[in-house]
């Protein structure tokens, strides 16, 4: 079956640098999620959107901003990297409204030197 | 103070050992519970999710929903070492299905 796609696997950046996270939901699923996870941390919401719209939004710095595409796709866009922005970033996808599960892709690394 | 607590500690267990797993939660509304299972350098996967009280079963893995004590459990029977990653309870926040995350158990099945 198909699972949620993200792209890159891993990223190296520089502080103060730009990043683009890239995630393709399941076929047929309208609504993605962001999470932030780092080094032993459980995931942290970002943000979210529903048929292309943001439907919440959580702990996501200014600094990041996020949109879905007429496709579905997401892409998270991450400006003036700092150290601390390093973690793996999960997109993760839902659909049939209601109360569903949400599943996740294998995420990008970021790393910021 | 998360609404969803989850004991961080590892777990070391022996193959064929049965794995039990709980995390609390603090707002008695809540209906829905998921377990995750995530290997390193992976993305959290559905393992079980349940809805409301009681037992849940699929295979080796049973979810349990204790609302009266506001408990949520999950067992492992036949441990096997390929069950070894962390294990993450989570239930949705907000009117929005975004998850919220438990700390997670790191279990390591040994052969």
């Amino acid at each position: 079956a198909a699972g949620v796609i993200q792209s890159p696997r891993h990223l190296i950046k520089e502080k103060r640098e730009t990043a683009t996270l890239k995630c393709y939901p399941i076929p047929r699923h309208d609504t993605v999620y962001w999470y932030q996870q780092g080094p032993g941390q459980d995931p942290q919401f970002l943000i979210s959107f529903y048929e292309k719209m943001q439907s919440d939004k959580g702990s996501i710095p200014d600094r990041f901003s996020a949109q879905q595409f007429s496709d579905y796709h997401s892409e998270l866009n991450m400006s003036s990297l700092e150290l601390g922005d390093s973690a793996l970033y999960f997109c993760a996808s839902s659909g049939g409204g209601g109360i569903e599960p949400l599943h996740f892709g294998n995420g990008t690394r970021l790393t910021v030197t | 103070q998360k609404e969803v607590e989850q004991d961080p500690g590892p777990l070391s267990v022996p193959e064929g050992a049965i794995v039990s797993l709980n995390c609390t939660y603090s707002n008695s509304a809540f209906q829905y519970f998921m377990w995750y299972r995530q290997y390193s350098r992976k993305g959290p996967e559905l393992l079980m999710y349940t809805y409301s009280s009681g037992n849940k079963e699929d295979g080796r893995f049973t979810a349990q929903v204790d609302k009266s004590s506001k408990y949520i459990s999950l067992f492992i029977r036949d441990s096997q070492p390929s069950d070894s990653a962390t294990y993450l309870c989570a239930h949705p926040e907000g009117g929005n299905n975004r998850l919220a995350f438990g700390k997670g158990n790191q279990v390591v099945v040994i052969p």
